[in-house]
This record gives structure tokens, C-alpha cells and sequence, in this order.
């Protein structure tokens, strides 16, 4: 069974520091994984995604994550947060079979003026 | 230009009552899909299709029924709304894989927010 699991479902910090959002995955095969932001009262949008090219991966907005098979994580991290960047986290994982994706409990995050 | 669309984007009504929300995608995708996102923001597939014809169904009450007259459109069809029912609902839409090891990334409509009281 595949599942992803995200700590901390509030996380707050101060404009200008460094944003961690963490994101833990369980896999029976090499997983793809994948980062959505949701802005209140939006649709989710993707971030950036892991599909075993490499593995640290940039995504939009100066966003990115580490794919690390020993710790089974892919967290994001951005190094300077940005007011508009608060908004509802989340990771996601998939086999690929069916394209069918799991969704972690999301991540919100509140950036601090 | 958008890319998924959602109609309605609120919907309130009662028990007991029936009602559509409609999805459509220009972005010539096979696969289209429908989630549910209860208040706590967690987000649960709820159906999929590919080229009309349904690959996953996971465990949902048969009240919701979709339906998808082209690839382009998946519409939600809830009959005999619960309190339960209320949630906000997404449609998103994808390439579909060739090949097992392939993985598009889903591309998400507004939401529907449906309030059943």
C-alpha cells in the first residue's frame, strides 16, 4: 500500500525564513511523488513533482524538494518565504498504475509579516 | 482559457434532494477524475475515467453516480443528499499513461462547494 504522510498541520513562519514542510511517503515500488498548493478558495495547483529523473527538484515560486530513498521523504523547502505564499500544502503520491494519486492531510501554512 | 471548469462553484441545498455539478477540460486529456475534500482539507478520490469508461471507483456511496458523455466532460450526479455530502468536490483531469511506469500530473478545477442543510 502507498501512503503519504505529512507532520505538522499548521506551520508558521516569519517573512524572509526559511519554509520546511515536511512530507514522509510509505511505498512498496519506487514511488512518484508530487507537491500541490491550494490558495483559499482555489483548485489545487501543482508545485513540482519526482518521477526518478533526479533528485532534488525545483518547482514553481522558488519551491523545491530532495527525493531521499533512505529516509523516505520528499519535503519542500523555499528560502526566503513570501507573504503570498501562505496557503494550504500538499503531498502526493502515486504507483502510476491508473495515474491514481494519494493525498496527504495537507500542510498550512501561515507566513508571519 | 480555463483549462478545468467547475459549474456551479456553490451549491446549497437540502436533504433529500438531487443534484449535478458539472466538469469540463480543454486541455484534450483522457483521464478525468473526481475528489472530495471534507473540512479537515483532506482530499479523497472519489472516481476515475479514461475515455468515458470508469477505472477507479473507490469506495463511495451509490448515490453519487458520474457520468462522462465525452472525454472532455465527467459530471457528478448525487441523489438523495446527506448532511455528510457536504464537502467541497474537484474535478481534475490528466493525460492518460501508455505504459504503467508513466505519470502525468493532475490538473484541478475550482471546486464546487456543496452545502446540504
Amino acid at each position: 500500500a502507498q501512503s503519504v504522510t505529512q507532520l505538522g498541520s499548521h506551520v508558521s513562519v516569519s517573512e524572509g525564513a526559511l519554509v520546511l514542510l515536511r512530507c514522509n511517503y510509505s511505498s512498496s515500488v519506487p514511488p512518484y511523488l508530487f507537491w500541490y498548493v491550494q490558495y483559499p478558495n482555489q483548485g489545487l495547483q501543482l508545485l513540482l513533482k519526482y518521477t526518478s529523473a533526479a533528485t532534488l527538484v525545483k518547482g514553481i515560486n522558488g519551491f523545491e524538494a530532495e527525493f531521499k530513498k533512505s529516509e523516505t521523504s520528499f519535503h519542500l523547502t523555499k528560502p526566503s518565504a513570501h507573504m503570498s505564499d501562505a496557503a494550504e500544502y500538499f503531498c502526493a503520491v502515486s504507483l502510476g498504475t491508473g495515474n491514481q494519486f494519494y493525498f496527504g492531510t495537507g500542510t498550512s501554512l501561515t507566513v508571519i509579516p | 482559457d480555463t483549462a478545468v471548469s467547475q459549474t456551479p462553484k456553490y451549491l446549497v441545498t437540502q436533504m433529500g434532494n438531487d443534484k449535478s455539478i458539472k466538469c469540463e477540460q480543454n486541455l484534450g486529456h483522457d483521464t478525468m477524475y473526481w475528489y472530495k475534500q471534507d473540512s479537515k482539507k483532506f482530499l479523497k478520490i472519489m472516481f476515475s475515467y479514461n475515455n468515458k469508461e470508469l477505472i477507479i471507483n473507490e469506495t463511495v456511496p451509490n448515490r453519487f453516480s458520474p457520468k462522462s458523455p465525452d472525454k472532455a466532460h465527467l459530471n457528478l450526479h448525487i441523489n438523495s443528499l446527506e448532511l455528510g455530502d457536504s464537502a467541497v468536490y474537484f474535478c481534475a483531469s490528466s493525460q492518460a499513461p501508455l505504459l504503467a511506469e508513466q505519470l502525468y500530473e493532475q490538473y484541478f478545477g475550482p471546486g464546487t462547494r456543496l452545502t446540504v442543510t
